[in-house]
C-alpha cells in the first residue's frame, strides 16, 4: 500500500533550526513535495525533491534520498511566523499526491 | 506564478440544500484539476481528479452522486455537494495541475452544514 509517514509534532525555539523527517511508499515515485499550511488555509508549496540530495532555499531546505524512502525538511532561522502544518506529499506513478497527516510545528520564543 | 482561486471562501447553509464551489486558475490552462477534502487534524483526502470535457475519476469510498464535479473549461471546474448533511461539513480545496509534477492550490472553502 501507499504510506507517507512524520511525526504528528514538533516544538523549536525561534532563531534555531528544526528538521522535520518523512518516510514513504508509493506505487511508482514522480517526486516528494513539501507544504506548508497555516490554520484555516490551503497549503502552499515549499518544495519538490525527484532526485536525491539536498535543495535549498533561503531558510528552507529540502533533502531526499530515494533509496531510504526518505526526505526531511529544514528550516532554519525560525521565525514565529514559521508555526504552522507541514505537509509531505509523494507523488505516486500515476502523477497523483499521497499526503502524510501533517507535522504541526510550534515555534517558541 | 499560477494563481487558483475558489469561490466562496466561507458557507454556511442549512441540512437538505446543495453547494456549489468553484475553482478557477486564473493565468493557466489546467486539462486536470483535484478535489480534495480536509478534516481537522487529518492528511488531505483526494476525492476526485477532473479532467476537461471529460468525467470525473472518484475515489474510492465517494459517492459521486453526493459530491457532483463539473470541468466545463480548461479554467474551471465545479464541486456541487448534494442534499449537504452535518457530516458534510469540512475544508474542501481544489488543486490545478499546472506541469506534469507541479499542482497549484486554491485557498480552500469552508462548508457549514446548519
Amino acid at each position: 500500500g501507499q504510506n507517507i509517514d512524520q511525526p504528528t509534532e514538533m516544538t523549536a525555539t525561534e532563531g534555531a533550526i528544526v528538521q522535520i523527517n518523512c518516510t514513504y511508499q508509493t506505487s511508482g515515485f514522480n517526486g516528494l513535495f513539501w507544504y506548508q499550511q497555516h490554520a484555516g488555509e490551503a497549503p502552499t508549496f515549499l518544495s519538490y525533491n525527484v532526485l536525491d540530495g539536498l535543495e535549498e532555499k533561503g531558510r528552507f531546505s529540502s533533502f531526499l534520498s530515494r533509496s531510504k524512502g526518505y526526505s526531511y525538511l529544514l528550516l532554519k532561522e525560525l521565525q514565529m511566523k514559521d508555526s504552522a502544518s507541514y505537509l509531505c506529499a509523494g507523488m505516486d506513478s500515476n502523477y497523483q499526491l499521497i499526503w502524510g497527516a501533517g507535522t504541526k510545528l510550534i515555534i517558541k520564543p | 506564478g499560477a494563481v487558483v482561486s475558489q469561490h466562496p471562501s466561507r458557507v454556511i447553509c442549512k441540512s437538505g440544500t446543495s453547494v456549489k464551489i468553484e475553482c478557477r486558475s486564473l493565468d493557466f490552462q489546467a486539462t486536470t484539476m483535484f478535489w480534495y477534502r480536509q478534516f481537522p487534524k487529518k492528511s488531505l483526502m483526494l476525492m476526485a481528479t477532473s479532467n476537461e470535457g471529460s468525467k470525473a475519476t472518484y475515489e474510492q469510498g465517494v459517492e459521486k452522486d453526493k459530491f457532483l464535479i463539473n470541468h466545463a473549461s480548461l479554467t474551471l471546474s465545479t464541486l456541487t455537494v448534494t442534499s449537504a448533511h452535518p457530516e458534510d461539513s469540512s475544508f474542501y480545496i481544489c488543486s490545478a495541475g499546472y506541469r506534469e509534477y507541479e499542482q497549484f492550490f486554491g485557498p480552500g472553502t469552508r462548508l457549514t452544514v446548519l
